[in-house]
């Protein structure tokens, strides 16, 4: 069982271009997140699904966007990458239809617009 | 405006003393409160919660609703309790609030 996987692992990316982080988990979590974490601000929600078919805004979700198209897949979308989305980013899943929700994160991306 | 708070950044201990980090939050009802710790080279993983009231890795935190805080002790700090730790409320819509998060360097 690999739990929650992410690609690619890091990955240098120019102004302008657009970028999509994947995300896959195979414990059937209706719940899937994206974070960033930014020195000095901790991790702040970016979109976040609670079942597949919807998705929802988090704290910073401009410049972003995300699908989920099904249970196990969350991609994350830059349309555009400007150098602020310079971070790492987590994709994260849950089971929160039971009491145990706790969140499962993956390994992250870090990626660097120049 | 709701939100968490832990105030410092950076605490360095020595091993065998004791660590505490602090947590605030201002949200309201009755939250559930976890700590998530990320060491060094690994995934962000939950620490504790709040309605287990156990302890993990030596660790406990209580809560206090009088104070609204969550603070996570460990009366001796080991080496390998250097990590990132970052306190989470649970909100309203079952989404996580991350704190700041706080970076402990525990001295040999």
């Amino acid at each position: 069982i690999a739990g929650i996987t992410q690609a690619p692992t890091s990955q240098i990316l120019a102004a302008g271009r657009r970028m999509t982080l994947r995300c896959t988990q195979d414990m059937r979590h209706n719940a899937m997140y994206w974070y960033r974490q930014d020195l000095g601000l901790g991790l702040r929600l970016i979109h976040y699904s609670n079942t597949a078919g919807t998705t929802g805004k988090g704290e910073v979700p401009d410049g972003y966007s995300v699908s989920r198209a099904n249970t196990d897949d969350f991609p994350l979308t830059l349309a555009s990458a400007v150098p602020s989305q310079t971070s790492v980013y987590f994709c994260a899943s849950s089971d929160s239809s039971g009491s145990q929700d706790t969140q499962y994160f993956g390994p992250g991306t870090r990626l660097t617009v120049l | 405006a709701q939100r968490v708070t832990q105030p410092e950044k950076l605490l360095s201990v020595f091993k065998g003393a004791p660590v505490e980090l602090k947590c605030n939050y201002s949200y309201s009802g009755s939250p559930e409160l976890f700590w998530y710790v990320q060491y060094s080279r690994q995934r962000l993983q939950l620490l504790l919660r709040h309605i287990s009231r156990e302890s993990i890795k030596g660790f406990t935190a209580d809560l206090n609703k009088g104070e609204t805080s969550f603070h996570l002790k460990k009366p001796f700090a080991q080496e390998e309790d250097s990590a990132m730790y970052y306190c989470a409320p649970k909100r309203g819509n079952n989404r996580l609030a991350f704190g700041k998060g706080n970076q402990v360097v525990v001295i040999p």
